[in-house]
């Protein structure tokens, strides 16, 4: 299984730019989550989705930024526009709903993309 | 507002040694407790889990302790490994979905 896979790896745009960040999920997955990593904060769930409808984006900061899920095995994660303070690493996620063997179902990462906005 | 403190920021063992990571949450429906470790330029990946209904979880050389009635969790690392030297993350949720991660330790084991 190739896992989570993300793009690009690299990202370095000018402030106002839009940004889209793609994210493919493991086969068989139907649950994704976007999260956005920094020095200050740590790893943060900007929204995640079941079955393709978003359950909770409450970590969305703010409309600049919007998620979409048009099929059950692909994602993006768009900034428009984009702003110095976005500069982050921004990571996927993958994993079955639920629980299995009384846990809760483990969440397989991307490599991340590093987004830097000048 | 961080829901799951973690420190240190940093920590550099001597190859063998014990590297030791330490959590602390508030709030008291948080039911499940997991670490990460994270290489450079990877994302992170699960290395061992807890409920609050256990005080202890080992899986080889690495154990949680957890203290429920202080809210605090901690990793242990035994006989630390140059291999180990990556990012630990420790987090907790009580839903699955919506996991709340502390701000990392960066973990170096020197040869």
């Amino acid at each position: 299984d190739a896992g989570v896979i993300q793009s690009p790896r690299h990202e370095v745009t000018e402030m106002g730019q839009e940004v889209t960040l793609r994210c493919k999920l493991i086969s068989g997955h139907n649950s994704l989550f976007w999260y956005r990593q920094t020095m200050m904060r740590g790893l943060e769930l900007l929204i995640y989705f079941n079955n393709n409808v978003p359950i909770d984006d409450s970590g969305m900061p703010e409309d600049r930024f919007s998620a979409k899920m048009p099929n059950a095995s692909f994602s993006t994660l768009k900034i428009q526009p984009s702003e110095p303070r976005d500069s982050a690493v921004y990571f996927c996620a993958s994993s079955h709903p639920g629980t299995s063997g009384g846990s809760y179902n483990e969440q397989f990462f991307g490599p991340g993309t590093r987004l830097t906005v000048l | 507002q961080q829901q799951v403190k973690q420190s240190p920021q940093s920590l550099i063992v001597q190859k063998g040694g014990i590297s030791i990571i330490n959590c602390a949450y508030e709030n008291t429906a948080f039911d499940y407790f997991p670490w990460y470790q994270q290489f450079p330029g990877k994302g992170p990946a699960l290395l061992i889990a807890i409920r609050p209904d256990v005080s202890e979880k080992k899986e080889g050389r690495f154990t949680i302790s957890f203290n429920k009635s202080a809210k605090q969790f901690s990793l242990h690392i035994m006989d630390s490994q140059p291999g180990d030297s990556a990012t630990y993350f420790c987090a907790a949720t009580n839903t699955g979905n919506q996991f709340y991660f502390g701000t990392g330790t960066s973990l170096t084991v020197i040869p």
